[in-house]
């Protein structure tokens, strides 16, 4: 099946600081999301991108859709302590009618007090 | 704020006994997804459901998954004889449009298979 690699695995960085994190895939997708999952939830949606090259802002999170199509990245600026989750990107396939979506390794974000 | 909610959110079980996870969708969503989570892993998809049948599965589904939208409010994952590999973090999802990606998960149900 379809692999996504996200990188870093996991970073410790202090609050106010900017995080930067990415995820490539060695296939294409349509489209490109990022999901946080914070400990004991299911993940929530924070960034949808449709269109290669595409750049999307939700607050201080801001998304890339590739130009390749395989790969996006996401960036939060001025990091908060509610930043703390492991943040997933996921891969739209979409084939002969049906949909399925991949979801990478994770990146798992910790601040330090 | 409309949310999917499932049930249990733990459950305990034998090897080789049957299972069955339950899940209430967003009640205006017409898309419904079961995807599990190892501990410590990522999230895998395991099903798609779509007007009263499956649209996909993964390799995971198996013959020993089924999934069943009973009524109009409820869809189950039923694992008939469970594994110790089975034990995971289920999650249902729901989604009001196709083709975007845009899911709204559960918080999940914890399955140990001992």
């Amino acid at each position: 099946g379809q692999q996504l690699n996200q990188s870093p695995q996991s970073m410790f960085i202090q609050e106010g600081e900017d995080v930067s994190m990415n995820c490539t895939s060695s296939s294409i997708f349509n489209t490109w999301l990022w999901y946080k999952q914070e400990p004991g939830e299911g993940p929530v949606l924070l960034i949808a991108l449709y269109k290669a090259g595409e750049l999307t802002s939700n607050g201080r999170l801001t998304a890339q859709f590739g130009i390749t199509r395989k790969d996006s990245f996401l960036n939060i600026s001025a990091s908060i302590p509610s930043d703390v989750g492991i943040y997933f990107c996921a891969g739209l396939e979409t084939n002969f009618g049906n949909e399925k979506l991949t979801f990478g390794t994770g990146t798992r974000l910790t601040i330090i007090p | 704020e409309p949310e999917v909610t499932q049930t249990p959110s733990h459950q305990v079980t034998q090897m080789g006994q049957e299972v069955i996870l339950r899940c209430v969708p967003i009640s205006n969503h017409l898309y419904f997804y079961w995807y599990r989570q190892i501990l410590g892993q990522k999230v895998e998809f395991l099903v798609s459901f779509y007007n009263n049948e499956i649209s996909e599965k993964s390799e995971i589904f198996d013959d020993q998954f089924s999934v069943e939208r009973p009524d109009g409010s409820n869809f189950t994952l039923k694992i008939r004889s469970t594994k110790l590999e089975d034990s995971a973090m289920y999650f249902c999802a729901s989604s009001e449009k196709r083709f975007t990606g845009e899911l709204f998960f559960g918080e999940g149900s914890r399955l140990t298979v001992l």
